[in-house]
Formats: C-alpha cells, sequence, structure tokens
C-alpha cells in the first residue's frame, strides 16, 4: 500500500521568510502533484513533477522531485500573507492518486 | 481550458434519503474521473475511480450499494449517496482527467450535510 507522509502538518511562518515541506513516499510512482486548498474550497493544481530531478517554479513556491530518495519539496522563498493555505502534496501510482495529510501554512506579518 | 464543474455546490437533505451529485467536464473528454471525500480538517480519500462507459472501482472500505457512481459518458459522471446518515456528512470532490494529460481537473467540490 502506497504511504505518503507531509511535514510538517503545521507551519507558521512570519512574511519574508523562507521554509521547506516535505513529502515522503513509500512506492515508485509515476508522478507527483503539489495542490493548494483554501478554506472550504476544493484543490488548486500548482506543479506536477514527472521525472526524477524535475524543479518547478512560480513565483515564490519552488517544487523538486527525487525519485531515487522518494522525496519531493515544495520550497516557500519570502512568504507573503496570501501563501496561507493547506498545501498537498499527491503521488500517482497504477492510475490513481494518494494524497499526504497536508500542511496548514499559516503567514503571519 | 479544462473545467470541471459540480452541481450541487451544497446540499442538505434528511437521514434516510438520497442525494445525486454531478461532475461535468465542460471542455474535454473526461476518459477517467474520481471521486473523493474529505473531512473537515483532513486529506483527500478517493472513495472511487470509474472509467467511462464501465463500472467504477471502488477503495477497500467504500459501500457500493451505498455509494453509487455512473459515468455514463466522456463529460458527465454522477455519485449517488442513497439512504443517507448523519455520518455521510463531508465534502465531495471530483475530479477528472483525459487520455493526453498528466492533470487531474478538480471540480468545485458539493458540500453535503445529512440531518
Amino acid at each position: 500500500e502506497l504511504k505518503v507522509e507531509q511535514n510538517p502538518l503545521f507551519l507558521s511562518m512570519q512574511e519574508g521568510k523562507n521554509y521547506t515541506i516535505y513529502c515522503n513516499y513509500s512506492t515508485t510512482s509515476d508522478r507527483l502533484y503539489w495542490y493548494r486548498q483554501d478554506p472550504g474550497k476544493s484543490l488548486e493544481s500548482l506543479f506536477v513533477l514527472l521525472s526524477n530531478g524535475a524543479v518547478k517554479q512560480e513565483g515564490r513556491l519552488m517544487a523538486s522531485l527525487d525519485t531515487k530518495a522518494r522525496l519531493s519539496t515544495l520550497h516557500i522563498t519570502a512568504a507573503v500573507h496570501d501563501l496561507s493555505a493547506t498545501y498537498f502534496c499527491a503521488v500517482l501510482n497504477a492510475g490513481k492518486s494518494t494524497f499526504g495529510d497536508g500542511t496548514t501554512l499559516t503567514v503571519k506579518p | 481550458g479544462a473545467v470541471v464543474s459540480q452541481h450541487p455546490s451544497w446540499v442538505i437533505c434528511k437521514s434516510g434519503t438520497s442525494v445525486k451529485i454531478e461532475c461535468r467536464s465542460l471542455d474535454f473528454q473526461a476518459t477517467t474521473m474520481f471521486w473523493y471525500r474529505q473531512f473537515p480538517k483532513q486529506s483527500l480519500m478517493l472513495m472511487a475511480t470509474s472509467n467511462e462507459g464501465s463500472k467504477a472501482t471502488y477503495e477497500q472500505g467504500v459501500e457500493k450499494d451505498k455509494f453509487l457512481i455512473n459515468h455514463a459518458s466522456l463529460t458527465l459522471s454522477t455519485l449517488t449517496v442513497t439512504s443517507a446518515h448523519p455520518e455521510d456528512s463531508s465534502f465531495y470532490i471530483c475530479s477528472a482527467s483525459d487520455r493526453d494529460s498528466y492533470e487531474q481537473y478538480f471540480g468545485p467540490g458539493t458540500r453535503l450535510t445529512v440531518t
């Protein structure tokens, strides 16, 4: 059974600071996704990572994938309040996605 | 492009009644649709995967007779919660993917409250 572990589960950080969210998974994966969820809303796709060494960046967020270590990271640079949300990684295996527990990020002024 | 809609966005029903939730891909053909359930402050749990024209594949622990899924066309899948109970109250989210895409496109979700 595929397991996906995210850490930390809760993250409170000040504006302007940097931090990294980690996503570990237990078996080989076809691809890895990062999503954002705002309270009461559905998921917004952030990144799709397809291969070892993949790195994608959008604004203050950068995601990377190390398939050998079965690890993906989501790095936040110079956080701003608008980034406050819950972030999920999800791993695709055998045609279906398994989600991590999510990281709830709060960015304080 | 790649928009998925859900209807209704929220619904309140009484115990013992049935509720149908629709999931539509508006601008692409969804060969596969997924139904998830999310309880407050928890992650998404996959309930079932459906491919157009074939029976849905349910995850372990999901009652197929209670959660009826139909994927009758390449743009529509429905989830019917039969004989709903208060413990079925949750946020139900569908997603869809097409044959060529790496992405799953998520609908806006349906909040079900059973009283």
